[in-house]
């Protein structure tokens, strides 16, 4: 069964660092979204992406974040200057184009990102 | 209003018994509702899902039930096995209100079956 891969599954970083976590969706899939799990806490929105450009973007979502899909099956989060609160679980997800499933999300197994 | 309040926080239910969780929404604008299921160190996977246009669905054991009125919805697992111990995330989403279909989270139930 196809499914949402994301790289790496665990990323330290320093404070300050910059990270790019990467996702490659499902291969016919059309929309895109990055949520987080801080640790014990829900699932939170970040953006969604469709047709090559952010369709909708949370308040975490600050400058500090950006997505691309450098090349047509890989998708990707920046997080330009990390801070301590970044640290959570970081799931990309993707829904396919028919309009009677549009509405079902795949998610990948997540990044654990650990801001030291 | 774009929040989704889901309780228990944890659950212990005995194998054979019935797990039973609970949201509550206020967007009257949300009109699809899953719940996924997730297990440690995997993503979310959706396991059923409602539109509000009718008042339950049932797959295998799992069941969800919907009152519009008190927006409210439910998990109901019958006949439940330690396979099923996970968190379980209910959501919400606006489908016809544009093209994002963000889903709203809940806060999570951490559902332990016992042998």
């Amino acid at each position: 069964e196809p499914e949402v891969t994301q790289t790496p599954s665990h990323q330290v970083t320093q404070m300050g660092q910059e990270v790019i976590l990467r996702c490659v969706p499902i291969s016919n899939h059309l929309y895109f979204y990055w949520y987080r799990q801080i640790l014990g806490q829900k699932v939170e929105f970040l953006v969604s992406f469709y047709n090559n450009e952010i369709s909708e973007k949370s308040e975490i979502f600050d400058d500090q974040f950006s997505v691309e899909r450098p090349d047509g099956s890989n998708f990707t989060l920046k997080i330009r200057s990390t801070k301590l609160e970044d640290s959570a679980m970081y799931f990309c997800a993707s829904t396919p184009p028919m309009s009677g499933t549009k509405n079902i999300q795949y998610f990948g197994a997540g990044t654990r990102l650990s801001v030291l | 209003q774009q929040q989704v309040k889901q309780s228990p926080q944890s659950l212990i239910v005995q194998k054979g018994g019935i797990s039973i969780i609970n949201c509550a929404y206020e967007n009257t604008a949300f009109d699809y509702f899953p719940w996924y299921q997730q297990f440690p160190g995997k993503g979310p996977a959706l396991l059923i899902a409602i539109r509000p246009d009718v008042s339950e669905k049932k797959e295998g054991r799992f069941t969800i039930s919907f009152n519009k009125s008190a927006k409210q919805f439910s998990l109901h697992i019958m006949d439940s096995q330690p396979g099923d111990s996970a968190t379980y995330f209910c959501a919400a989403s606006n489908l016809s209100g544009g093209a994002t279909n963000k889903l709203i989270f809940g806060t999570g139930t951490l559902l332990a079956v016992q042998p």
